[in-house]
Parts: structure tokens; C-alpha cells; sequence
């Protein structure tokens, strides 16, 4: 079964520095898709970046990036330039292929705090 | 284009009773998931409406179910409420094209306490 892991429950950042933050899946696919999203305290989950397995090349936007190891099942999140409206709790998500459905397996979280 | 709309935001209900709630996907797209969102759980899935089928269920009790209008509106409904049954319930919609991997956009939620 799939599973996404996040070990950082909770982590905080002082406003304009960089986060990173941890993710590992399990899955026997070759072919999958990866997600973060972003939930603040309006509980609006928002995407945040998406990764195709397939590309070697790791996704930005803007102060987003990710550190994608396929090999290693890893997908973290990198936050430059932290503003204090990133303050959010962020999930990971596998997209798991059922039966011509799709449907997302999503980590337990982790909680960021961006201080001023 | 407007986002993906939930109603009611807010509900109080009484254990035992049923409930609806409503989902409107982003215009144009045809695929609807519901997510249930509890602190103890986390995010967990429900089920996938495509065309009015349900094309996927998670592991969930009968009690839970679902549907899916022409206009892709969906609703899902609860029978036989249980205080286990409070939590945060999120709708996603996706476009559904060729290719999968479609990034699923979520409404804000309704948020359902059972008292």
C-alpha cells in the first residue's frame, strides 16, 4: 500500500529565511504523480507544486521548489524567502492510480510557523 | 473561473440524524472527490465521481454515500450520525483528461460537528 511519511510534525522559520521540508512515499509504481499543498488557518487547501515522476527535473514556483529522489522515494519542499503568510499546515500527497481513478494519499502534515 | 463551492460551510447535527452536503466543481471539470479530515486520521479519501458513477470508494462504512448530478454538482450524505463523524469534509475537482496525474483543486470545506 502506498504511504507518505512527513517526520516533522511541526517546524517554524524566521520571516525572509529558508525551510526545508520532509517527505517520503512508499509505492512499487513507476509511473506517479506528487503533490504538496498548502492548508492555512482558513482550512482552504491550495496547491502548492506538483511533480511528475517521469521528469527528472525538480518543480519550482516562484519561492517553491522541490528536492525530488526518485530512487530514494523522497520529496521535500523547499520555501525561500519565507513571509509570514506562509505560516500553514502543509501535506504531502501521492496520487494513487485505481482501477481508471485517481485518488491522493496524503502525509499527516507538518505545521510551519514563519516568525516576524 | 470560480472556484470549487461547499454548502453549507458549517452544520450542527445531533448523532443519529443524516445529513447532505453539496459540492459544485470548478466549471468544466468533470471528476469529484471527496476527502473527510479529522485531527486524529488526518486526510482521508472517500470517493470519486466521474459522469455520474462512482468510480472509486475508500474504506469507509455504507453509511456514507454519494452522488453525482449531469452538471456535476455532487453531494454526499451521511445516514445514522456518530460523534466519530465530526470532521472537516473537503471536495476536490479535476478536469479529467487524457493522461491522469490531474492536480485535484479543493473547496473550503464543510465543517461537520455531531453532537
Amino acid at each position: 500500500a502506498q504511504t507518505v511519511t512527513q517526520s516533522q510534525p511541526e517546524m517554524s522559520v524566521q520571516e525572509a529565511e529558508t525551510v526545508t521540508l520532509s517527505c517520503t512515499y512508499d509505492t512499487s509504481e513507476s509511473n506517479y504523480y506528487l503533490f504538496w499543498y498548502k492548508q492555512p488557518p482558513s482550512r482552504q487547501m491550495i496547491l502548492v507544486i506538483r511533480q511528475e515522476a517521469y521528469k527528472q527535473q525538480n518543480a519550482t514556483e516562484n519561492r517553491f521548489s522541490v528536492n525530488f529522489q526518485k530512487a530514494a522515494k523522497s520529496f521535500s519542499l523547499k520555501i525561500s524567502d519565507s513571509q509570514l503568510g506562509d505560516t500553514a499546515m502543509y501535506f504531502c500527497a501521492f496520487m494513487k492510480h485505481e482501477g481508471g481513478s485517481e485518488k491522493l494519499v496524503f502525509g499527516k502534515g507538518t505545521k510551519l510557523t514563519v516568525n516576524p | 473561473k470560480a472556484g470549487v463551492t461547499q454548502t453549507p460551510r458549517y452544520l450542527i447535527k445531533t448523532r443519529g440524524q443524516q445529513v447532505t452536503l453539496s459540492c459544485s466543481p470548478i466549471s468544466g471539470h468533470r471528476s469529484v472527490s471527496w476527502y473527510q479530515q479529522t485531527p486524529g486520521q488526518g486526510l482521508q479519501f472517500l470517493f470519486e465521481y466521474f459522469s455520474e458513477t462512482q468510480r472509486n470508494k475508500g474504506n469507509f462504512p455504507g453509511r456514507f454515500s454519494g452522488r453525482q448530478f449531469s452538471n456535476s454538482r455532487s453531494e454526499m450524505n451521511v445516514s445514522t450520525l456518530e460523534l466519530g463523524d465530526s470532521a472537516l469534509y473537503l471536495c476536490a475537482s479535476s478536469p479529467h483528461l487524457a493522461g491522469g496525474g490531474e492536480t485535484q483543486y479543493f473547496g473550503p470545506g464543510t465543517r461537520l460537528l455531531v453532537l
